[in-house]
Protein backbone atom coordinates (compact mmCIF):
# COMPACT_ATOMS: atom_id res chain seq x y z
CA UNK A 1 0.00 0.00 0.00
CA UNK A 2 1.11 3.42 -1.33
CA UNK A 3 2.23 5.89 1.72
CA UNK A 4 2.20 9.29 1.03
CA UNK A 5 4.17 11.89 3.13
CA UNK A 6 3.68 15.58 3.24
CA UNK A 7 6.33 18.27 4.17
CA UNK A 8 7.01 20.27 6.11
CA UNK A 9 4.33 19.78 9.12
CA UNK A 10 4.11 23.28 9.70
CA UNK A 11 4.94 26.24 7.31
CA UNK A 12 5.14 29.87 8.50
CA UNK A 13 4.55 32.33 6.07
CA UNK A 14 3.83 35.59 5.33
CA UNK A 15 0.95 37.06 2.79
CA UNK A 16 2.38 37.75 -0.69
CA UNK A 17 5.16 35.05 0.13
CA UNK A 18 5.30 32.12 -2.04
CA UNK A 19 4.70 28.77 0.03
CA UNK A 20 5.72 25.22 -1.39
CA UNK A 21 4.22 21.94 -0.40
CA UNK A 22 5.48 18.20 -0.39
CA UNK A 23 3.90 14.70 -0.90
CA UNK A 24 6.56 12.05 -1.31
CA UNK A 25 5.00 8.71 -2.59
CA UNK A 26 6.47 5.28 -1.19
CA UNK A 27 6.52 4.01 -4.72
CA UNK A 28 5.31 5.11 -7.98
CA UNK A 29 2.16 6.60 -8.70
CA UNK A 30 0.44 7.62 -12.10
CA UNK A 31 1.02 11.47 -12.61
CA UNK A 32 -2.77 11.34 -13.02
CA UNK A 33 -3.58 10.13 -9.80
CA UNK A 34 -2.29 12.90 -7.12
CA UNK A 35 -4.83 15.45 -5.98
CA UNK A 36 -4.43 17.92 -3.19
CA UNK A 37 -7.53 19.71 -0.65
CA UNK A 38 -7.33 22.19 1.02
CA UNK A 39 -9.35 22.62 4.79
CA UNK A 40 -9.90 25.85 6.51
CA UNK A 41 -10.81 25.30 10.46
CA UNK A 42 -13.92 23.95 10.85
CA UNK A 43 -14.85 23.39 7.69
CA UNK A 44 -14.71 20.32 5.32
CA UNK A 45 -12.08 20.12 2.97
CA UNK A 46 -11.98 20.93 -0.57
CA UNK A 47 -10.61 19.79 -3.77
CA UNK A 48 -8.20 22.38 -5.16
CA UNK A 49 -5.88 20.04 -7.62
CA UNK A 50 -6.18 16.51 -9.63
CA UNK A 51 -4.14 14.85 -11.78
CA UNK A 52 -1.18 16.16 -9.85
CA UNK A 53 -1.62 19.65 -12.08
CA UNK A 54 -5.31 20.27 -13.11
CA UNK A 55 -6.60 23.22 -11.47
CA UNK A 56 -10.43 22.01 -9.84
CA UNK A 57 -13.29 24.35 -10.80
CA UNK A 58 -12.97 28.17 -9.15
CA UNK A 59 -9.42 27.53 -8.03
CA UNK A 60 -7.76 30.82 -8.55
CA UNK A 61 -4.30 30.52 -10.58
CA UNK A 62 -1.92 31.63 -7.83
CA UNK A 63 -2.46 27.51 -6.85
CA UNK A 64 -0.40 25.09 -9.02
CA UNK A 65 0.70 21.65 -8.65
CA UNK A 66 3.53 19.34 -10.02
CA UNK A 67 5.54 16.11 -10.06
CA UNK A 68 8.97 14.97 -10.06
CA UNK A 69 8.94 10.83 -9.97
CA UNK A 70 7.25 10.42 -7.11
CA UNK A 71 7.49 13.67 -5.31
CA UNK A 72 4.53 16.06 -5.95
CA UNK A 73 4.50 20.11 -5.24
CA UNK A 74 1.91 22.34 -4.40
CA UNK A 75 2.62 25.85 -4.88
CA UNK A 76 1.03 29.14 -4.28
CA UNK A 77 2.94 31.65 -6.10
CA UNK A 78 1.68 34.56 -3.26
CA UNK A 79 -0.29 33.42 0.04
CA UNK A 80 -3.00 35.07 0.46
CA UNK A 81 -5.08 36.09 4.23
CA UNK A 82 -7.32 32.83 2.80
CA UNK A 83 -4.77 30.65 1.95
CA UNK A 84 -3.93 30.09 5.81
CA UNK A 85 -5.09 26.39 6.13
CA UNK A 86 -4.22 22.90 6.32
CA UNK A 87 -3.16 21.15 2.81
CA UNK A 88 -3.87 17.21 1.91
CA UNK A 89 -2.46 15.09 -0.79
CA UNK A 90 -4.45 12.08 -2.01
CA UNK A 91 -3.54 9.29 -4.41
CA UNK A 92 -6.50 8.10 -6.24
CA UNK A 93 -7.38 5.98 -9.63
CA UNK A 94 -7.42 2.66 -8.17
CA UNK A 95 -10.34 0.68 -6.04
CA UNK A 96 -10.16 1.98 -3.01
CA UNK A 97 -8.62 2.00 -0.21
CA UNK A 98 -7.63 6.08 -1.05
CA UNK A 99 -4.66 7.32 0.85
CA UNK A 100 -4.05 10.62 2.30
CA UNK A 101 -0.99 12.68 3.18
CA UNK A 102 -1.19 13.33 7.11
CA UNK A 103 -1.29 17.16 6.31
CA UNK A 104 1.06 20.36 5.81
CA UNK A 105 -0.43 23.62 7.74
CA UNK A 106 -0.10 26.77 6.35
CA UNK A 107 0.27 29.19 9.15
CA UNK A 108 0.83 33.04 9.50
CA UNK A 109 4.05 34.01 10.41
CA UNK B 1 -23.44 24.07 -6.51
CA UNK B 2 -23.74 20.50 -4.49
CA UNK B 3 -24.90 20.36 -1.19
CA UNK B 4 -24.43 17.26 1.02
CA UNK B 5 -26.26 16.95 4.35
CA UNK B 6 -24.85 14.33 6.68
CA UNK B 7 -27.15 13.96 10.10
CA UNK B 8 -26.96 11.02 12.56
CA UNK B 9 -24.10 11.51 14.91
CA UNK B 10 -24.13 11.70 18.62
CA UNK B 11 -22.80 10.23 21.65
CA UNK B 12 -22.49 6.37 21.67
CA UNK B 13 -21.40 4.10 24.37
CA UNK B 14 -18.47 1.81 23.34
CA UNK B 15 -20.05 -1.06 21.59
CA UNK B 16 -23.29 1.02 21.00
CA UNK B 17 -24.52 1.40 16.98
CA UNK B 18 -25.48 4.62 15.29
CA UNK B 19 -26.38 5.00 11.67
CA UNK B 20 -25.40 8.36 9.68
CA UNK B 21 -27.02 9.32 6.44
CA UNK B 22 -25.87 11.36 4.26
CA UNK B 23 -28.86 13.57 1.34
CA UNK B 24 -28.17 15.09 -1.91
CA UNK B 25 -30.96 16.38 -3.08
CA UNK B 26 -29.82 18.98 -5.59
CA UNK B 27 -27.44 16.20 -6.69
CA UNK B 28 -28.02 13.75 -10.05
CA UNK B 29 -27.37 10.84 -6.98
CA UNK B 30 -26.77 7.76 -9.12
CA UNK B 31 -24.44 9.26 -11.46
CA UNK B 32 -21.98 9.39 -8.54
CA UNK B 33 -19.86 7.10 -6.03
CA UNK B 34 -20.52 7.99 -2.78
CA UNK B 35 -18.07 7.62 0.21
CA UNK B 36 -17.62 8.62 4.04
CA UNK B 37 -14.39 9.52 5.30
CA UNK B 38 -13.88 10.90 9.11
CA UNK B 39 -11.55 13.54 10.67
CA UNK B 40 -10.74 12.26 14.30
CA UNK B 41 -10.21 15.68 16.67
CA UNK B 42 -7.09 17.50 15.62
CA UNK B 43 -5.65 14.70 13.22
CA UNK B 44 -5.90 13.93 9.65
CA UNK B 45 -8.21 12.54 7.04
CA UNK B 46 -9.04 9.29 6.92
CA UNK B 47 -11.03 7.25 3.96
CA UNK B 48 -13.85 4.21 5.66
CA UNK B 49 -15.74 3.65 2.78
CA UNK B 50 -17.28 3.75 -0.31
CA UNK B 51 -20.37 2.42 -2.58
CA UNK B 52 -20.36 2.24 -6.40
CA UNK B 53 -23.14 3.95 -8.18
CA UNK B 54 -25.92 1.03 -8.35
CA UNK B 55 -24.54 0.19 -5.14
CA UNK B 56 -22.59 -3.00 -6.51
CA UNK B 57 -19.49 -2.42 -4.97
CA UNK B 58 -18.52 -1.66 -1.86
CA UNK B 59 -15.34 -1.15 -0.06
CA UNK B 60 -13.80 -0.45 3.56
CA UNK B 61 -10.91 0.41 5.18
CA UNK B 62 -9.48 -2.68 7.27
CA UNK B 63 -10.47 -0.59 10.97
CA UNK B 64 -14.06 -1.03 10.18
CA UNK B 65 -14.59 -4.16 8.15
CA UNK B 66 -16.98 -6.27 9.36
CA UNK B 67 -18.53 -3.18 11.99
CA UNK B 68 -19.65 -0.94 9.35
CA UNK B 69 -21.66 -1.11 6.44
CA UNK B 70 -22.19 1.35 3.66
CA UNK B 71 -25.74 1.64 1.56
CA UNK B 72 -27.17 3.95 -0.79
CA UNK B 73 -30.88 4.48 -1.77
CA UNK B 74 -30.49 6.53 -5.30
CA UNK B 75 -34.51 7.40 -5.56
CA UNK B 76 -34.23 9.09 -2.04
CA UNK B 77 -30.73 10.39 -3.10
CA UNK B 78 -29.10 9.05 0.30
CA UNK B 79 -26.58 7.63 1.44
CA UNK B 80 -26.23 5.29 4.96
CA UNK B 81 -23.37 4.59 7.45
CA UNK B 82 -24.66 1.36 9.78
CA UNK B 83 -21.85 2.16 12.42
CA UNK B 84 -21.85 -0.64 15.05
CA UNK B 85 -19.97 -2.52 17.94
CA UNK B 86 -18.14 1.25 17.93
CA UNK B 87 -15.05 2.07 20.01
CA UNK B 88 -13.25 4.70 21.04
CA UNK B 89 -10.74 5.34 18.21
CA UNK B 90 -14.64 5.48 15.90
CA UNK B 91 -15.05 8.94 17.94
CA UNK B 92 -14.46 11.70 14.81
CA UNK B 93 -16.37 14.39 12.33
CA UNK B 94 -17.54 11.87 9.74
CA UNK B 95 -18.04 13.61 5.61
CA UNK B 96 -20.06 12.07 2.92
CA UNK B 97 -18.19 12.81 -0.14
CA UNK B 98 -18.56 12.43 -3.93
CA UNK B 99 -16.60 11.31 -6.68
CA UNK B 100 -16.67 10.10 -10.12
CA UNK B 101 -15.42 6.18 -10.67
CA UNK B 102 -12.12 6.48 -8.54
CA UNK B 103 -11.70 10.32 -8.96
CA UNK B 104 -10.64 12.74 -6.42
CA UNK B 105 -13.64 13.57 -4.00
CA UNK B 106 -15.28 16.56 -5.49
CA UNK B 107 -18.07 17.27 -3.29
CA UNK B 108 -18.14 17.37 0.77
CA UNK B 109 -20.82 17.40 3.49
CA UNK B 110 -20.03 19.21 6.57
CA UNK B 111 -19.57 16.53 8.23
CA UNK B 112 -21.06 14.81 11.68
CA UNK B 113 -19.33 14.77 14.67
CA UNK B 114 -19.84 10.89 16.26
CA UNK B 115 -18.28 10.32 19.82
CA UNK B 116 -17.79 6.75 21.40
CA UNK B 117 -17.36 7.57 25.21
CA UNK B 118 -18.95 5.72 28.18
Amino acid sequence: EIVLTQSPGTLSLSPGERATLSCRASQSVSSTNVAWYQQKPGQAPSLLIFGASRRATGIPDRFSGSRSGTDFSLTISRVEPEDFAVYYCQQYGTSPPYIFGQGTKLEIK
Amino acid sequence: EVKLVESGGGLVKPGGSLRLSCVAPGLTFSDFSMNWLRQAPGKGLEWVSSISRAGSYMYYTDSVEGRFTISRDNVKKSLYLQMNSLRAEDTAVYYCATNWGYDPFDAWGQGTLVTVSS
